[in-house]
């Protein structure tokens, strides 16, 4: 069974650099996942497509302030010189044969 | 440009069906590899995914909600139709559609504003 889990929230100051996990369940640490952001009163944003070897591709128009790795079963979103407007949710996403898993999300503040 | 927009009724009464219609623009759901998704989110709480139909008419569902949902095409209107049925108040939430990418993944890609449903009496 394909699980994703989040830490329920975190933060960081304007202009530093945060880094957010979601762990793939055991044995399933070659799947790729989708990362989606979410601000207040808004709906899912797509972010980037990020595969089990850290390579990531980005939707349109996201910054290079986002990026992407992989270690494992852990899927990583980073995002640097962090502006008022990235305090949201963020939820990662995967997928197999007729499924589709969500994280529980983890609300992003930034102080 | 791809968009996608939900509409439906804002408010429904125990035991009623919902349907959700999702009207969509800038893609064809006739052309192969396109895939329209329903996902929901209570108030304060995480996304869950409910169904999806493919380009052929491949249709899947929810484990958990199988049994009271129906998903289905117009591609001559650009429209895909969800229907739950038995409404209950814990079905209260957002309703997204969103389309998978096209280079055949699982993610989706590009997401509707939602709408929000209340069940209530």
């Amino acid at each position: 069974q394909l699980v994703l889990t989040q830490s329920p929230s975190a933060s960081a100051s304007l202009g530093a650099s945060v880094k957010l996990t979601c762990t793939l369940n055991s044995g399933h640490g070659y799947y790729a996942i989708a990362w989606h952001q979410q601000q207040p009163e808004k709906g899912p944003r797509y972010l980037m497509k990020l595969n089990s070897d850290g390579s990531h591709n980005k939707g349109d128009g996201i910054p290079d302030r986002f990026s992407g790795s992989s270690s494992g079963t852990e899927r990583y979103l980073t995002i640097s010189s962090l502006q008022s407007e990235d305090e949201a949710d963020y939820y990662c996403q995967t997928w197999g044969t007729g499924i589709v898993i969500f994280g529980g999300g983890t609300k992003l503040t930034v102080l | 440009q791809v968009t996608l927009k939900e509409s439906g009724p804002a408010l429904v009464k125990p035991t009623q069906t919902l349907t959700l219609t999702c009207t969509f623009s800038g893609f064809s759901l006739s052309t192969s590899g396109m895939r329209v998704n329903w996902i929901r989110q209570p108030p304060g709480k995480a996304l869950e995914w409910l169904a999806r139909i493919d380009w052929d008419d491949d249709k899947f569902y929810s484990t958990s909600l199988k049994t009271r949902l129906t998903i289905s095409k117009d591609t001559s209107k650009n429209q895909v139709v969800l229907t739950m049925t038995n409404m209950d108040p814990v079905d209260t939430g957002t309703y997204y559609c969103a389309r998978m990418h096209s280079d055949s993944s699982g993610l989706f890609e590009y997401w509707g504003q939602g709408t929000l449903v209340t069940v209530s009496s």
